[in-house]
């Protein structure tokens, strides 16, 4: 089965960029993955599916500041112009017929 | 509006059962494989088990592979974890949530299991 690796950290100053990596296992690479986002103490929230080909769809209401992208097995997230309210974790995930992966998460902080 | 509100949490001794309960509104609950997701204190997502929109397959992650079962009753739109054997380990907040094509796109709140002696 799938395995994602996340860094576990990453940090960006208020308005600028951010992206955050999410890499699939060897064998996967054509694998679509989910980001979510988890406020602090807060359920995740789902923010879009992002596929090898690197097309992303974006679920309801996610800001214009979010986008995703993809490069043989990483999938990207992008944060620009960066807010207070980005602070968070963000979760990749994906699925097969039976199983669904979850990866360690990344936290990040807003500078 | 997809609203999927847990209950049935609570502390309970190692070995002990709980009944997790998952109430949804909002969409057509027949339509929807659901799903089961726990994140232990200060800990990552770890995916529970799934189960199809008529309830004739589930899936099980191996950590709880023959202690969990879950189910389904469309005609009450709502979603179920019987959890069984449980251990020190089981301490978690569970999710339940609604999956699709795109991936888990809606979550409930949660409901905090903790099993302590």
């Amino acid at each position: 089965q799938p395995v994602l690796t996340q860094s576990s950290s990453a940090s960006a100053s208020l308005g600028s960029s951010v992206k955050l990596t999410c890499t699939l296992s060897s064998g996967h690479s054509g694998y679509i993955i989910a980001w979510h986002q988890q406020q602090p103490g807060k359920a995740p929230r789902y923010l879009m599916k992002v596929e090898g080909s690197g097309n992303y769809n974006k679920g309801s209401g996610v800001p214009d500041r979010f986008s995703g992208s993809s490069s043989g097995a990483d999938r990207y997230f992008t944060i620009s112009n960066l807010q207070s309210e980005d602070e968070a974790d963000y979760h990749c995930e994906t699925w097969n017929s039976d199983t669904r992966v979850f990866g360690g998460g990344t936290k990040l902080t807003v500078l | 509006e997809v609203q999927l509100l847990e209950s049935g949490g609570g502390l309970v001794q190692p070995g002990g059962s709980l009944r997790l309960s998952c109430a949804a509104s909002g969409f057509t609950f027949s339509n929807y494989g659901m799903t089961w997701v726990r994140q232990a204190p200060g800990k990552g997502l770890e995916w529970v088990s799934s189960i199809t929109y008529s309830g004739g397959s589930t899936y099980y992650a191996d950590s709880v592979k023959g202690r969990f079962t879950i189910s389904r009753d469309n005609s009450k739109n709502t979603l179920y974890l019987q959890m069984n054997s449980l251990r020190a380990e089981d301490t978690a907040v569970y999710h339940c949530a609604k999956i699709t094509a795109a991936g888990t796109t809606d979550w409930g709140q949660g409901t905090l299991v903790t099993v302590s002696s």
